[in-house]
């Protein structure tokens, strides 16, 4: 049982080019989420999905797309990178609302030239 | 609009006791979490309230009020081990979204 896994742990982007962050869970769970975290500003939600083919928009979306085709699977991608999008990005999981917390994955580490 | 207080960072000593403090204010509340978390490392789930009063778990309690939007995370026997960052979280009602604090750096010194 791994838990929530993230691909690649770091990724060194020039401005323009387009990379996906891959996100799995073996737990069954229905919700995933992706965050960013960046100095001083605690963990920001990008999006999120309720279960598999549905997606929404948290709070900074922008920049960022997401798909949910496959339960265990989340990914997010970048069309064009920006150096406002070096941050740590995490995914989460649960296996459903109220008292289940979110599991986390290790985090990626993306740096945008 | 959503916000959560916390203090930037902490100094405790070893096999003391410290208490950080949490307020919030949400559009909607369905439970507060807490989280530590180690530099470099992911999120781990510490505890959990939706009710008034104190959780406790070995060395960690947490405490909610929410007429007063107000958490507290009570760490005792400090070890330097527990040195990281503590989020305060708050799940919204409709329980789909987790609001997250900037975070409480907290130092253990010997």
């Amino acid at each position: 049982n791994a838990g929530v896994t993230q691909t690649p742990k770091f990724r060194v982007l020039k401005t323009g080019q387009s990379m996906t962050l891959l996100c799995a869970q073996d737990m069954n769970h229905e919700y995933m989420y992706w965050y960013r975290q960046d100095p001083g500003m605690g963990l920001r939600l990008i999006h999120y999905s309720v279960g598999e083919g549905t997606t929404a928009k948290g709070e900074v979306p922008d920049g960022y797309n997401v798909s949910r085709l496959k339960k265990q699977n989340f990914l997010l991608g970048l069309e064009s990178a920006a150096p406002s999008q070096t941050s740590v990005y995490f995914c989460a999981s649960t296996f459903r609302r109220g008292g289940e917390t979110q599991y986390f994955g290790p985090g990626t580490r993306l740096l945008v030239l | 609009g959503q916000n959560i207080d916390q203090p930037t960072e902490m100094t405790a000593t070893e096999g003391a006791i410290v208490q950080i403090n949490c307020t919030y204010q949400t559009s909607g509340f369905n439970g507060l979490f807490w989280y530590q978390q180690h530099a470099g490392e992911a999120p781990t789930f510490l505890s959990y309230n939706v009710l008034d009063g104190l959780e406790e778990k070995g060395r960690f309690s947490s405490f909610l009020s929410r007429s007063k939007g107000y958490s507290y995370l009570l760490l005792k026997e400090l070890q330097m081990k527990d040195s990281a960052s503590y989020l305060c979280a708050v799940r919204n009602t409709g329980g789909f979204k987790t609001i997250f604090g900037a975070g409480t750096r907290l130092f253990v010194k010997a």
